[in-house]
């Protein structure tokens, strides 16, 4: 099992909708969630980190489940800017006590007008 | 404030042939990553420094070699390069290298080894 894993989409959504995504992870040891943004062909940049009772960012909502180990981000009224990849980022421990942060392959999004 | 600098964005290698991608920090940070992007893998550790005058293998090392100059600098030098290291690399640098912090990345380099 791929330690993060996303759906890779694509996710062509009509301009005003919501939408939503969902990543699973596979280290229940794992304690930092984040979601990042990263532009066709440019770096990825922090979106919002994912806290264990939730956040909300403006439009941008995270929900952590330990439980089920996922974590999901919707976009409330979702805006022609908001076309990218959405990452889904977990650490992960390797190397005597190390953690990485592990990334998924993302999930690209298309806003349609 | 640039952030994250690398040169150069772009590079053709032969095989076999070498070089040094080069990486600046002005946000004085301690830490910074190198990574490696490649279609349906996600981004990869190849290596980390923690701090000046430190550096650890990340998840993928081989035929990599890295050099923390100072504290703003960090490079990622190919040996010997080979076409399955075709691919974007990327670094990054945090405050520190506990994993809650922000990584800020560069805008990566473009590297096809043919």
């Amino acid at each position: 099992r791929k330690e993060v894993e996303q759906d890779p989409g694509p996710f062509n959504v009509p301009e005003g909708a919501t939408v939503a995504f969902n990543c699973t992870y596979s280290n229940s040891a794992s304690q930092s969630f984040f979601w990042y943004r990263q532009d066709c062909r440019k770096e990825p940049k922090l979106l919002m980190s994912v806290y264990s009772s939730g956040n909300e960012d403006g439009r941008f909502t995270a929900q952590l489940n330990r439980a089920s180990q996922y974590i999901s981000l919707l976009i409330r009224d979702s805006k022609l800017s908001d076309s990218a990849t959405y990452l889904c980022v977990v650490n992960y421990p390797f190397n005597f006590g190390n953690e990485k942060l592990t990334f998924g392959t993302g999930t690209r999004l298309t806003i349609i007008p | 404030n640039a952030g994250v600098t690398q040169t150069p964005k772009f590079q053709v290698l032969k095989t076999g042939q070498s070089m040094t991608l080069q990486c600046a920090q002005d946000m004085n940070h301690n830490s910074m990553y190198w990574y490696r992007q490649d279609p349906g893998m996600g981004l990869r550790l190849i290596y980390y420094s923690a701090s000046e005058g430190t550096t650890d293998k990340g998840e993928v090392p081989n035929g990599y070699n890295v050099s923390r100059l100072n504290k703003r600098e960090f490079s990622l030098r190919l040996e010997s390069a080979a076409p399955s290291q075709t691919s974007v690399y990327f670094c990054a640098s945090s405050e520190a290298v506990i994993d809650t912090d922000t990584q800020y990345f560069g805008p990566g380099t473009r590297l096809t080894v043919l």
